[in-house]
């Protein structure tokens, strides 16, 4: 079964660093998502892409965090710099056509320890 | 905006017994709706889901209803197993961007 592959799977750096996340979503999958779930809670959308294009940014901190989808494919989550707060899960989940009741396939996520 | 409320956990129960998780929504129209699990050091699984109102979603012997006059979308499974210990998650989508709204997740322990 195909899966939604992310990496890396654990991502260690200091503050004021910059890291970068891959996600490479379900061949054919238009619609790519980024997550975030702080330890407890549920996940909460960073940025949705409809094939390259974004749809929804809106709680993005773009101040900080870049996102891409340059041939709509696979993607890239940049944050610079890090910050403490930002130690928590990245989620990235595809698609098919990001239709209503569309299922979302999730990967295992990259877990960040900002220190 | 919408919003997904479930039950507050952990839930500690032992083999065999009934389980559910009560899970509400706020939002206006018809949303899909949705339940995850997240097993201990995995992504999230989609279980189960129904898009509309009265249609029932199963999988793996758990179910949920989709009750639009209680806005509410409670999972129940009649016997639990040790390898259902997983956090849940109860989500909703809706919208032009139908990206999902979750609520803040029930932690299931079952005991042999």
């Amino acid at each position: 079964e195909a899966e939604v592959a992310q990496s890396p799977r654990y991502k260690i750096t200091e503050k004021s660093q910059a890291v970068a996340f891959w996600c490479d979503p379900i061949s054919g999958h238009a619609t790519l998502y980024w997550y975030r779930q702080i330890l407890g809670q549920g996940p909460e959308l960073l940025v949705q892409f409809q094939d390259e294009s974004v749809v929804d940014d809106s709680q993005l901190p773009k101040d900080r965090f870049s996102a891409e989808r340059l041939k709509g494919v696979d993607s890239t989550l940049k944050i610079q710099p890090a910050e403490l707060g930002d130690s928590a899960m990245y989620l990235c989940a595809s698609s098919l056509a990001g239709g209503a009741g569309d299922t979302q396939y999730f990967g295992p996520g990259t877990r960040l320890t900002v220190l | 905006g919408n919003s997904v409320t479930q039950m507050e956990g952990p839930v500690t129960l032992s083999e065999e017994a009934f389980l559910t998780i009560n899970c509400t929504y706020t939002a206006t129209g018809y949303p899909s709706l949705f339940w995850y699990v997240q097993y201990p050091g995995e992504g999230l699984q989609l279980l189960l889901k129904a898009t509309k109102a009265d249609d029932k979603g199963s999988n793996k012997g758990f179910e949920a209803t989709y009750r639009k006059e209680t806005t509410s979308f409670h999972l129940e499974k009649g016997s639990v197993q040790v390898s259902d210990s997983a956090v849940y998650f109860c989500a909703l989508s809706q919208g032009g961007s139908e990206k999902l709204v979750f609520g803040k997740g029930t932690k299931l322990t079952v005991n042999p």
